[in-house]
């Protein structure tokens, strides 16, 4: 079935820094990567939208600034986070839109960061 | 403003009984409907889903109903096993291009042995 391979799993950083973190769609060609963020015991909340080869779609109140979306190219979409402070510490989570019948939608496995 | 509600936090029940997941909606623009399984530390796993044309949809153990009157859908496991324990979550999908899900808060399934 479809994969899409997210990377790092977890990551602790330092306050000030900045963290990229990568989705690969493995088997399949991602024209649209929707990336999530989870607060404990909360629900997925869509960040942004991103389309390859275009700027990516952010929802209101993201800040389009700290969170750097590049989808690059069919496979590939990144979100940096810039200038990492303690409450961006969160479960962040790509997803990739596949283009059946039946609207699937296949997750990476979620990113932990930690910023302390 | 919570357009995707899952009102139960948690739900436990015992190994070979039935589980009855529910989730509310308000948004009627929304026109399909998913079930993702996710445990801790890992993405979602798609489960199951159903157009809104339909009333129901069924796939081995797993069936969902809906009732768009009502704005409501529900997810049966029957029978429920332990490895079915897992945060389940309700997604919807607005009509027309936008393929955007909106996701309810989850809710703890624990099957006991």
């Amino acid at each position: 079935g479809a994969v899409v391979s997210q990377h790092p799993s977890r990551v602790i950083c330092k306050s000030g820094t900045s963290v990229k973190i990568e989705c690969r769609s493995l088997d399949f060609q991602a024209t649209t990567m929707f990336w999530y963020r989870q607060f404990p015991k909360q629900s997925l909340m869509l960040m942004a939208t991103s389309n390859e080869g275009s700027k990516a779609t952010y929802e209101q109140g993201v800040e389009k600034d700290k969170f750097l979306i590049n989808h690059a190219s069919l496979t590939l979409s990144t979100l940096t986070v810039t200038s990492a402070h303690p409450e961006d510490s969160s479960f962040y989570i790509c997803s990739a839109r596949l283009l059946s019948a039946n609207y699937g939608y296949t997750f990476g496995s979620g990113t932990r960061l930690t910023v302390v | 403003d919570q357009q995707v509600k899952q009102n139960s936090p948690s739900l436990s029940v015992q190994e070979g009984r039935i589980s009855i997941l529910n989730c509310d909606y308000t948004n009627s623009m929304f026109d399909y409907f998913l079930w993702y399984k996710k445990y801790p530390a890992e993405g979602p796993t798609f489960l199951i889903s159903i157009s809104s044309i339909k009333d129901k949809n069924e796939d081995g153990r797993f069936t969902v109903f809906l009732n768009k009157s009502a704005k409501h859908l529900s997810l049966h496991i029957v029978p429920s096993q332990p490895g079915d324990s897992a945060v389940y979550f309700c997604a919807a999908k607005s009509g027309g291009s936008n393929y955007k899900l909106t996701f309810g808060k989850g809710t703890l399934l624990t099957v006991n042995p």
